[in-house]
């Protein structure tokens, strides 16, 4: 069975840009969380999508926003980047809500 | 609010030794708990959980300890292998079903020496 898929794996953009990244659970997973991994800061909690609904959400600003579609694919957008988004944004997926995670690869952004 | 911690950003042990990795959390209302793995370019990988009924989960070469009075809970490998040189997060949720409260620790790098 696949793993989670996340794409881009790298991207640079620049203050004021916007950006959009995806993220294919595995199979069957019909939950998709979001985390911010900066140095020293661990896993940041962003949101969580279950059957195309956000049911969590974290304490982050509005910029940072999220979707999840019928086949349970994610896509999570920030606009207006500042350059302390610069980070990983891991994707995980599970089969239901609360159950174990199983992380992608993640996308590293950077904001000049 | 680092309601997870852990303190030590980095841990170097030699190959066939017991690596202890510590991890404090705030929360009361936590009341599971999970160990993940990362490697370089990859996303963390999950690795041991324990529940709040229980003070040791073991897995194989791993055990993860809870004491639930200090709000202290440690991961144990042993015999460690280079292979388990990686970067370990502590996780804890205030309630299995909403990840919202699932706060992560900064993460302990472990390097296994041979």
């Amino acid at each position: 069975k696949a793993g989670v898929t996340q794409t881009p794996r790298y991207l640079i953009k620049t203050r004021g840009q916007q950006v959009t990244l995806s993220c294919s659970p595995i199979s069957g997973h019909r939950s998709v969380s979001w985390y911010q991994q900066t140095p020293g800061q661990g896993l940041q909690f962003l949101f969580e999508y279950f059957s195309e609904t956000q049911r969590n959400k974290g304490n982050f600003p509005g910029r940072f926003s999220g979707r999840q579609f019928s086949n349970s694919r994610s896509e999570m957008n920030v606009s207006t980047l500042e350059l302390g988004d610069s980070a990983l944004y891991l994707c995980a997926s599970s089969l239901q809500s609360g159950e174990t995670q199983y992380f992608g690869p993640g996308t590293r952004l950077l904001v000049l | 609010d680092q309601q997870v911690k852990q303190n030590s950003p980095s841990l170097s042990v030699q190959e066939g030794r017991i690596s202890i990795l510590n991890c404090d959390y705030t929360n009361s209302m936590f009341d599971y708990f999970l160990w993940y793995k990362k490697y370089p370019a990859e996303g963390p990988t999950f690795l041991i959980s324990i529940s709040s009924i229980k003070d040791k989960n073991e897995d194989g070469r791993f055990t993860v300890f809870l004491n639930k009075s200090a709000k202290h809970l440690s991961l144990h490998i042993v015999p460690s292998q280079p292979g388990d040189s990686a970067v370990y997060f502590c996780a804890a949720s205030a309630q299995r079903g909403n990840n919202n409260d699932m706060r992560f620790g900064a993460g302990t790098r472990l390097t296994v020496k041979p």
